[in-house]
């Protein structure tokens, strides 16, 4: 079985405060993406990459960036935390038949 | 206009009843994703197909090319079944696909 996990399921930090969400999967699957989701917005892409040291910017890439040092890890970085990004964030890996596999989700709170 | 357009956006079902979600998008594709996602949870993928009909279990896909649109049907529905369905495209282009969502059909199914 596929596996993607992310490292906690539910985060809560303070406004300005530097968050670091990991993301991990085991099918050495070239493409990782980062989501966020919120009510009647839907799910909408922040970032991907296509391979290690390799990212490109989703559609709300503002406030976030990326590391993709190894294969099978993908993180998010929020420099300075803002209370607007608090949101569902879920990490996904792809397969080369494009099947999308998520992770559990991290639920993060910026009081 | 969203490019994948799910109806309705909220189902209430008694058990046992017979459930149709639908998709429609208006970008080209080759395949559609139908992605499950529970109340607090990760999501799970269902089914990717790029033609006719997938079926497991109770849950059964299908995808009309032509008309830019796929159905998702859940037969004797069951309360473990609430959960919010979504449909999923790939938008092509640059170094990967990455997906478009819906913003999801919220399913109640009452015992």
């Amino acid at each position: 079985d596929v596996k993607v996990t992310q490292s906690s399921r539910y985060l809560v930090k303070r406004t300005g405060e530097k968050v670091f969400l990991e993301c991990v999967q085991d099918m050495d699957h070239e493409n990782m993406f980062w989501y966020r989701q919120d009510p009647g917005l839907g799910l909408r892409l922040i970032y991907f990459s296509y391979d290690v040291k390799m990212k490109e910017k989703g559609d709300i890439p503002e406030g976030y960036s990326v590391s993709r040092e190894k294969k099978e890890r993908f993180s998010l970085i929020l420099e300075s935390a803002s209370t607007n990004q608090t949101s569902m964030y879920l990490c996904a890996s792809r397969s080369r038949v494009y099947e999308q596999y998520f992770g559990p989700g991290t639920r993060l709170t910026v009081t | 206009k969203n490019e994948v357009e799910q109806s309705p956006q909220n189902l209430t079902a008694q058990e046992g009843e017979f459930i149709t979600i639908n998709c429609s998008y208006s970008v080209g594709i080759s395949a559609l994703h139908w992605l499950q996602q529970h109340p607090g949870g990760g999501i799970v993928s269902l089914f990717m197909l790029s033609s006719g009909k997938k079926k497991h279990g109770r849950l059964i896909a299908t995808i009309n090319i032509q008309e830019k649109h796929s159905s998702l049907h859940i037969t004797a529905s069951h309360p473990r079944d609430s959960a919010v369905y979504i449909c999923a495209v790939p938008l092509y282009g640059g170094a990967t696909n990455k997906l478009i969502f819906g913003t999801g059909t919220l399913l109640a199914v009452q015992p």
